[in-house]
């Protein structure tokens, strides 16, 4: 069964950038589509982008100027790179397998904006 | 942006009962309607995608309904680990995906 797992900087700095990787363990990265989704606290989730093995990128547009998501197939690994955050990007991170739905999901990682 | 709203917010039932979830899109979304379940401290777990296909380990008391604007979860008789936040998830215009507010399922 394949798993996801997030890592990255609980702590970020207003104005600097939020960088997070997603490590996909037992599959293969390729074939499939990986977004980033996330959830600040005690709110709904929020569609952030995603990526393909092919170099593809799907971005939210509410973010797509700070934004960037790339895949590095020979580390089966997908990032998210979130520029000039603000206390608003505090939140649980999510990275999730994209097929017919959202069907494999990592355990989130919360990252917080402050000083 | 297509907008999907829940309802009722919250939902407050016993172990057995019956519990019937909505989700109404702003737009329709065909049969691209998924429904996930949350718990605290939890990432959410997909339990049906195309408006009513279970996923993978899904019970069968758990069912989804609906086409184009209008969309239900049913839960048929209420265990206890099934108390926990449903949300719904429209990917009609994909790879742009919205999600509804969330209805809380709380114990009565």
């Amino acid at each position: 069964q394949v798993q996801l797992q997030e890592s990255g900087p609980g702590l970020v700095k207003p104005s600097e950038t939020l960088s997070l990787t997603c490590t996909v363990s037992d599959g293969s990265i390729s074939s499939y589509y990986w977004s980033w989704i996330r959830q600040p606290p005690g709110k709904g989730l929020e569609w952030i982008g995603n990526g393909f093995h092919s170099g593809t990128t799907n971005y939210n547009p509410s973010l797509k100027s700070r934004l960037t998501i790339s895949v590095d197939t020979s580390k089966n690994q997908f990032s998210l790179k979130l520029r000039s955050v603000t206390a608003a990007d505090t939140a649980v991170y999510y990275c999730a397998r994209d097929v017919t739905a959202f069907d494999i999901w990592g355990q989130g990682t919360m990252v917080t904006v402050s000083s | 942006e297509i907008v999907l709203t829940q309802s009722p917010a919250t939902l407050s039932l016993s172990p057995g009962e019956r519990a019937t979830l909505s989700c109404r899109a702003s737009q329709s979304v065909s049969s691209y309607l998924a429904w996930y379940q949350q718990k605290p401290g939890q990432a959410p777990r997909l339990l049906i995608y195309d408006a009513s296909d279970r996923a993978t380990g899904i019970p069968a008391r758990f069912s989804g309904s609906g086409s184009g604007t209008d969309f239900t979860l049913t839960i048929s008789s209420l265990e206890p680990e099934d108390f926990a936040v449903y949300y719904c998830h429209q990917r009609s215009n994909w790879p742009l995906s919205t999600f509804g507010q969330g209805t809380k399922l709380e114990i009565k």
